[in-house]
């Protein structure tokens, strides 16, 4: 299974744009890259997903490398309610298995 | 819309008993899967259904088996518990299949096994 790799913790200041790193140098050309962000006692909610092209949502933008080796989680001004774990996490041809890695954890300081 | 309801929210249990967890998926949704979350060991799969059959299975014994209803609703259960059982089971729903799909996931059941 390909899996990804994030930094274990990210700070921000509040208002401030964070960028939250992924490595998927395993990726397949048909992967695609989704992330979900978890808040205390809650089950993971979904932000957003992307194949090659960056993608915008209300929530936050996803940057995809040109290899598809890496992506990035912009959000572009953090709030205390962002303070979340974030998962990257690839979808594969096998559809229904997703693989989560460790996440990062994101402290939102005011 | 509800969103994917799991019950029970809070289950204590002990060794060497069994436990059904159960999951109602969004309506329309027909894929469901299953995780098991712990502070060790992070979010792992444990399976998927589509269409009342099982589609995938992760590295977990036999112990755990689950099965998915005619209207998607879904059960897993784990026979003979163990202590290294207790964890969050969460279940997530899907439209269908597809990689592009979003996971919709419920607020899971906390497990303890004394």
């Amino acid at each position: 299974d390909a899996k990804t790799t994030q930094p274990n913790s990210m700070e921000s200041n509040e208002e401030e744009p964070v960028h939250l790193p992924c490595n998927h140098s395993t990726i397949s050309g048909t992967d695609y890259i989704h992330w979900y962000r978890q808040l205390p006692s809650q089950g993971p909610e979904y932000v957003i997903h992307g194949l090659t092209s960056n993608v915008n949502n209300r929530m936050a933008s996803l940057a995809i490398a040109e290899d598809r080796k890496s992506s990035t989680l912009i959000l572009h001004r953090a709030t205390l309610r962002d303070a979340a774990v974030y998962y990257c996490i690839l979808r594969d041809t096998n559809a229904g298995k997703s693989t989560f890695g460790d996440g990062t954890t994101l402290t939102v300081k005011p | 819309k509800a969103g994917v309801t799991q019950t029970p929210r809070y289950l204590i249990k002990t060794r060497g008993q069994q436990v059904t967890l159960s999951c109602s998926p969004i309506s329309g949704h027909r894929s469901v899967s299953w995780y098991q979350q712990t502070p060790g060991q992070g979010l792992q799969f444990l399976f998927e259904y589509f269409s009342e059959t099982q589609r995938n299975k992760g590295n977990f014994p036999g112990r755990f088996s689950g099965r998915q209803f005619s209207n998607s609703r879904s059960e897993m259960n784990v026979s003979t518990l163990e202590l290294g059982d207790s964890a969050l089971y969460l279940c997530a729903s899907s439209l269908a299949r597809g990689v592009y799909e979003k996971l919709f996931f419920g607020s899971g059941t906390q497990l303890s096994v004394l």
